[in-house]
């Protein structure tokens, strides 16, 4: 079955203790992106991939990191977690990099940040 | 840039009412246009999308259709269930085909029974 997983669903954690969320994706898609969702705010893209090895800033990139060492797995770094980064966060990807493609989410991960 | 706007719930109907959800555009060229649906504890899905003017969108019942004179993609269906609850996110494609989605803030829509 085609998806995109993301691990762990929830996790709850104190501030400045780094965590890393998962992604991963079977479809052998070149692009993807990691969101947060906030109420009233919509998704906001925190960080993108075009490819392998390809990473760059979206609109929130503040306070967290990304790699792309293998084509399925994008994960998502916090260095030093905040309060500010409690919030739910997607993991998508798309065949390519043309964004008239649609997108593929995983089911999200809620963050709490004490 | 490109931005996507859409009307601002929360938006309650009673089942079998007729659903409309406001979402207007800006953009540089002629983006694609899509409708994302986030049922409770889910990611967002694809729902329906349009690539290019006059360009109608549909599925499970719902319809959306590509105004370029008046940038809007509104997304309609004639008759609600209660397994409609969600959120419903509009969004459109970047100023170039290289750059990314850009997403509404969301309408979360309430059926009663």
């Amino acid at each position: 079955e085609a998806q995109v997983t993301q691990n762990p669903r929830y996790l709850i954690t104190v501030t400045g203790k780094k965590l890393t969320v998962t992604c991963s994706q079977n479809m052998n898609h070149e692009y993807m992106s990691w969101y947060r969702q906030d109420p009233g705010l919509g998704l906001r893209q925190i960080y993108y991939s075009m490819n392998v090895e390809v990473t760059d800033k979206g609109d929130v990139p503040e306070g967290y990191k990304v790699s792309r060492k293998e084509k399925r797995n994008f994960p998502l770094i916090l260095e030093s977690p905040s309060p500010n980064q409690t919030s739910l966060y997607f993991c998508a990807s798309r065949i390519g990099t043309d964004s008239n493609q649609p997108q593929h989410f995983g089911d999200g991960t809620r963050l709490s940040i004490l | 840039g490109n931005s996507v706007t859409q009307m601002e719930g929360p938006v309650t109907l009673s089942e079998e009412a007729f659903l409309t959800i406001n979402c207007t555009y800006t953009a540089t060229g002629y983006p694609s246009l899509f409708w994302y649906v986030q049922y409770p504890g889910e990611g967002l899905q694809l729902l329906l999308k349009a690539t290019k003017a006059d360009d109608k969108g549909s599925n499970k019942g719902f319809e959306a259709t590509y105004r370029k004179e008046t940038t809007s993609f509104h997304l309609e269906k004639g008759s609600v269930q209660v397994s409609d609850s969600a959120v419903y996110f509009c969004a459109s494609s970047g100023y170039s085909s290289a750059s990314k989605i850009i997403f509404g803030s969301g309408t979360r829509l309430s059926i009663r029974p």
